[in-house]
């Protein structure tokens, strides 16, 4: 199946500090959606993207869809202790009448006060 | 309040035995998804339905079957099959074309 390289695989970082976390493809993708899972919970919607270039900010989080359709990254400044979770970078992919999301591996986030 | 239900949170069962996940939504979304996830790997998508009555196998859907008889219920069976079942199972919905997906909070699998 097709899939998404997302880097860094984990993260280690003291509170405050400013935290970049990025995904790539080799497909091109219409919509590119940032999610953050908590232990034991399912992922949450952070960001969605929907234009290639575009530039959303979510309070402390920002996320750009790259110019070619394939990238996508997440910056999250100022980075306090519920940050801590897993990030997942996610494409859609339209077909027929459907569409569904291909995620990245996940980025591990751990905040140290 | 709408969403999407997954029941039970955590769930054993001996090897060699099926055993089927449950998934309930009152959204109104047409479209359903099962993500099996493990450590390190992110969501593989295992089966999905665009809607009832049909669907479709996921990039991962040996030893695993499910339904769609109604709209609101996708359960998701793991059959003896499934050579490594042990996991963490996600249900999602979502609305045409797969926009406004949402998750339940998962089903931790484990089996001994």
């Amino acid at each position: 199946g097709q899939q998404l390289n997302q880097s860094p695989q984990s993260m280690f970082i003291q509170e405050g500090e400013d935290v970049s976390m990025n995904c790539t493809s080799s497909s091109i993708f219409n919509t590119w959606l940032w999610y953050k899972q908590d232990p034991g919970e399912g992922p949450v919607l952070l960001i969605a993207l929907y234009k290639a270039g575009e530039l959303t900010s979510n309070g402390r989080l920002t996320a750009q869809f790259g110019i070619t359709r394939k990238d996508s990254f997440l910056n999250i400044s100022a980075s306090i202790p519920s940050d801590v979770g897993i990030y997942f970078c996610a494409g859609l992919l339209i077909y027929n009448q459907g569409g569904k999301l291909i995620f990245g591996q996940g980025t591990e986030l751990s905040v140290k006060p | 309040d709408g969403g999407i239900t997954q029941s039970p949170k955590y769930l054993f069962r001996k090897e060699g035995q099926n055993v089927t996940l449950s998934c309930e939504q009152n959204l109104n979304h047409d479209a359903m998804y099962w993500y099996r996830q493990d450590p390190g790997q992110g969501l593989r998508l295992i089966y999905y339905s665009q809607i009832v009555n049909d669907f479709q196998k996921g990039d991962i859907a040996e030893g695993y079957s499910v339904s769609r008889e109604k709209k609101e219920s996708f359960p998701l069976t793991v059959t003896s099959a499934q050579k490594n079942p042990t996991a963490f199972y996600l249900c999602a919905s979502s609305i045409e074309r797969g926009y406004g997906y949402t998750f339940g909070s998962g089903t931790r699998l484990t089996v001994v």
